[in-house]
């Protein structure tokens, strides 16, 4: 059964274009997260919701953009793609600061999205 | 930056023990030793994690040595679909904040 489901699978943008990509879980967990992964690099947190709260990375450009409108869903928004935005998109999640041991914290990952901008 | 090292690439023949190493000698003491891997065009996947002593699961064995400076990630029988980028991250454990991915082994199994 699949944990975290990202939607859609494949994405092609124009420059300039916004876009959105979403990401959704069926783990009922409290942390949501966006990476990037760029060709043959490994993945790099672009930011964070821990439960409601947005945590952004310092270097995150403001063309990203998230929102969480409850605990299953979690989106990505790119408002003005770039050639250099063209990437692996993963929504990751985990279950953080609640009783129930150290496994609590794994983060699960979901497929991906890959972005291309024309 | 990550706080690991581990070799670029290795190869290993099917139905051996892969074992992959890592580095990690600042390893502070509240930090465990999590291993992912990534399969092409899969997202990451969680294999195991350890403090100090040695951990087993259906997937993997994962070795610390006794100065928690390196690990040793073993898959006991390995198979062609264990071929992907293997992470060694360490990190405290319960806590919300980024997993930091180093470079990774990119494991060949071979025929």
């Amino acid at each position: 059964d699949a944990m975290v489901i990202q939607n859609p699978r494949y994405q092609v943008t124009q420059f300039g274009k916004p876009v959105t990509l979403s990401c959704s879980q069926t783990l009922n967990h409290n942390v949501m997260y966006w990476y990037q992964q760029k060709s043959s690099q490994a993945p790099k947190l672009l930011f964070h919701y821990y439960d409601k709260d947005f945590n952004n990375e310092a270097d995150t450009p403001d063309n990203f953009q998230s929102r969480r409108p409850n605990t299953s869903f979690c989106f990505l928004d790119i408002r003005s793609p770039g050639l250099g935005d063209a990437a692996m998109y993963l929504c990751a999640t985990s279950r953080v600061g609640l009783a129930g041991g150290l496994n609590t914290d794994t983060q699960y990952f979901g497929p991906g999205t890959r972005l291309t901008v024309l | 930056d990550a706080k690991t090292t581990q070799p670029t690439s290795m190869d290993c023949a099917e139905g051996r023990a892969a074992n992959l190493p890592c580095n990690h000698s600042t390893i502070s003491g509240n930090e465990y030793v999590y291993w992912y891997r990534q399969i092409h065009s899969q997202g990451p996947q969680y294999i195991i994690h350890g403090l100090k002593n040695n951990e087993t699961n259906e997937m993997a064995s994962l070795i610390i040595t006794e100065d928690r400076k390196s690990s040793t990630l073993i898959l006991p029988h390995a198979t062609l679909r264990d071929t992907a980028v293997y992470y060694c991250i360490v990190r405290v454990p319960n806590r919300d904040d980024k997993i930091i991915f180093g470079k990774g082994t990119r494991l060949h199994i071979l025929p």
